[in-house]
């Protein structure tokens, strides 16, 4: 079973203040994990993926995300909030084994919106 | 790297007109593909799924339909829209290995009155 949990709907910060957005999942594999932002009515752009490397993984525009195999996270932090980052982010789960078709299973969290407030 | 081109931007439709949503690929050879729906305040939905050419799986029951005449060609389509068809519709493609993420079209948002 694979699942998938965004533990805020919704997260305000000021702009030049931490970024936290939390996911937890589970998964009965080895997954790999992507954090995902969403601008207003554009598509998805993956920021980072965690694929059994370094447990930080660092993306772009300032994020990172840290693996935590014992606590199931895979939180989204990042040190400062710009503006430009308030938009929606969706965590994603991914087992690696394929089914027969070739097809990857694939979970999204139901998202978080980012608030940044100047 | 993968480059999907989704169209139309924005749709609106009357209740019980056809839809068709096209999207293609560049920069791969035979990727699955994927169409989501983003109702409003809800994740991503998975509505199909392709491993290739004339291979289409659906996730949920619905009004819709999908094709892929090509392999880099995936079309979303109804015959009779419903009021509950409208929402952000993303076409995705992945290309195999589990270590690949998603590449999303710019997606299409529908409204149907």
């Amino acid at each position: 079973a694979q699942s998938v949990t965004q533990l805020d709907s919704h997260v305000s910060v000021s702009e030049g203040t931490p970024v936290l957005l939390r996911c937890n999942y589970s998964s009965s594999y080895s997954p790999s994990l992507f954090w995902y932002v969403q601008h207003p009515n554009k598509g998805l752009q993956l920021l980072l993926k965690y694929t059994s490397a370094a447990t930080l993984v660092k993306g772009i525009n300032g994020f990172e995300a840290e693996f935590k195999k014992s606590e199931t996270s895979f939180h989204l932090m990042k040190p400062s909030a710009h503006m430009s980052d308030a938009a929606e982010y969706f965590c994603v789960v991914s087992d690696r084994r394929a089914s027969s078709g070739g097809y990857q299973k694939v979970t999204f969290g139901t998202g978080t919106k980012l608030q940044v407030i100047p | 790297s993968q480059t999907i081109h989704q169209w139309p931007a924005t749709l609106v439709q009357p209740v019980g007109s056809p839809l068709s949503l096209e999207c293609t690929v560049e920069g791969t050879s035979n990727p699955n593909l994927y169409w989501y729906r983003q109702a409003a305040g809800r994740g991503l939905q998975l509505l199909f799924y392709s491993v290739g050419i004339g291979q289409i799986s659906s996730e949920v029951p619905q009004n819709l339909s999908a094709s892929r005449p090509q392999d880099r060609q995936f079309i979303l389509s109804s015959k009779k829209l419903l009021l509950s068809d409208s929402g952000f519709y993303l076409c995705a493609c992945r290309s195999r290995g589990y270590n690949y993420g998603y590449t999303f079209g710019s997606g299409t948002r529908l409204t149907v009155v």
